[in-house]
């Protein structure tokens, strides 16, 4: 089984901020976070990962906590092409069911 | 960069026969990856390779499933005999390895979509 929980689904407005979060309160030591996302009918996206700090790239930031229980995928500016379904999982390859974020116009 | 490669993209076949699904990941990655996705459930790892050697095979359904990675290159995966609740998308992925590391990013193919009628 997976050792991330997320929510469901969410929904965010064109242009705004999306914030996805994940629980992962099982992590170990040495194990990083990763965040892939999904559109229809093609295989996950690699999106950025991190161990205990924050990170950024071009695609996204991640949030980690100090105690790494739980992060958040921040999307600054998100378009209809953002939506997807988006992964957090840790070092053991193992996916949940992700968040089906929807961009809304 | 070429990216994962996987072959047939789709597959229809009669319950009890047998398929094979093939996979070629990026040039110079060690770890590769089958998953099964069912509709609508995310990608459930069935096995993970490091080179030639199996790291993870917990989830794969051995009765029926079995997978090779004989030089560490390509790599196979068959099921004999399929049912109907094999319907999915046999997604492959791969990684470099980095020793004391547990794992670098994965990146995926595009899936072969089986159905099983």
């Amino acid at each position: 089984d997976a050792k991330t929980t997320q929510p469901t689904s969410m929904d965010c407005a064109e242009g705004r901020a999306a914030n996805l979060p994940c629980n992962h309160s099982t992590i170990s030591g040495n194990e990083y976070v990763y965040w892939y996302r999904q559109i229809h009918s093609q295989g996950p996206q690699y999106i950025i990962h991190g161990l205990k700090n924050n990170e950024t790239n071009e695609m996204a930031s991640l949030i980690i906590t100090e105690d790494r229980k739980s992060s958040t995928l921040i999307l600054p500016h998100a378009t209809l092409r953002d939506t997807a379904v988006y992964y957090c999982i840790v070092s053991d390859m193992r996916f949940g069911a992700g968040t089906r974020l929807t961009v809304k116009p | 960069e070429a990216g994962v490669a996987q072959s047939p993209r789709y597959k229809i076949i009669e319950k009890r026969q047998s398929v094979a699904f093939w996979c070629n990941p990026i040039s110079g990655h060690a770890t590769l990856y089958w998953y099964q996705q069912i509709l609508g459930q995310g990608p459930k790892l069935l096995i993970q390779f490091q080179n030639n050697g199996v790291v993870d095979d917990s989830q794969l359904p051995k009765d029926r499933f079995s997978a090779e990675r004989l030089k560490g290159v390509d790599s196979t995966l068959k099921i004999q005999p399929a049912k109907l609740e094999d319907s999915a998308v046999y997604l492959c992925a791969s990684s470099l390895f980095y020793p004391g590391r547990w794992n670098t990013e994965a990146f995926f193919g595009q899936g072969t979509r089986l159905t099983v009628v």
